[in-house]
């Protein structure tokens, strides 16, 4: 079974630059999570969606952090403008029930 | 929402010895709770799961109890191997998955 699917794997950019992130989730799982994990800490859940409809995103920061599902497989995240504390690891997952399965994750650096 | 507490943060052992990593939780209605193992540079491994209408659950040398009234749950490892050694995170379902801030697990040869 092939697992899911991020890139890029690594991204630096200076602040205020844009950046997007790219998940391909399980075949089949229809829920699809973006989590943030700054080093050293345990991963924050950014937003949640079931296919294509958002189940909660209230600790994304919509003023910065975008992010869509279409077709319900695919999801992009997205960060314009990015700021110095954007600096960590973006982990996708995806589940068919309750158990998340995590993508390797892009590790993003903002200078 | 749920806040998940997780201790101790970092946790070295002596090869053959166990480990046990604690962690609790908040809300009530919380109802699953997975582990996650997280290798250097990896991505973080669900290692094992309980829902709350088990006390305890056993995979070869990986147990996790639940206790529902205290609301905590507990890792065990036992006879570590260098393997092991991992960033380790607990997680608490409600309506969604919370994680605690993880436990650096060294396991000394």
């Amino acid at each position: 079974e092939a697992g899911v699917a991020q890139s890029p794997r690594y991204k630096i950019i200076e602040k205020r630059q844009s950046v997007a992130f790219w998940c391909n989730p399980i075949s089949g799982h229809a829920t699809l999570y973006w989590y943030q994990q700054i080093l050293g800490q345990g991963p924050k859940l950014l937003i949640q969606f079931q296919n294509n409809g958002v189940v909660d995103d209230s600790q994304l920061p919509k003023d910065r952090f975008s992010a869509e599902r279409l077709k319900g497989v695919d999801s992009t995240l997205k960060i314009q403008p990015a700021k110095l504390e954007d600096s960590a690891v973006y982990l996708c997952a995806s589940s068919l029930d309750e158990k998340l399965f995590f993508g390797s994750g892009t590790q993003l650096s903002v200078l | 929402g749920e806040n998940v507490e997780q201790h101790p943060s970092t946790l070295s052992v002596q090869e053959g010895d166990s480990a046990v990593i604690k962690c609790t939780y908040s809300d009530s209605a919380s109802n699953y709770f997975p582990w996650y193992k997280q290798e250097l540079g990896k991505r973080p491994q669900l290692i094992i799961d309980i829902r709350s209408n088990v006390g305890e659950k056993k995979d070869q040398r990986i147990a996790v109890t639940l206790n529902k009234t205290a609301k905590h749950f507990s890792l065990h490892i036992t006879e570590t191997q260098p393997e092991d050694s991992a960033v380790y995170f607990c997680a608490a379902n409600d309506y969604k998955l919370s994680f605690g801030a993880g436990t650096t697990v060294t396991v000394r040869a």
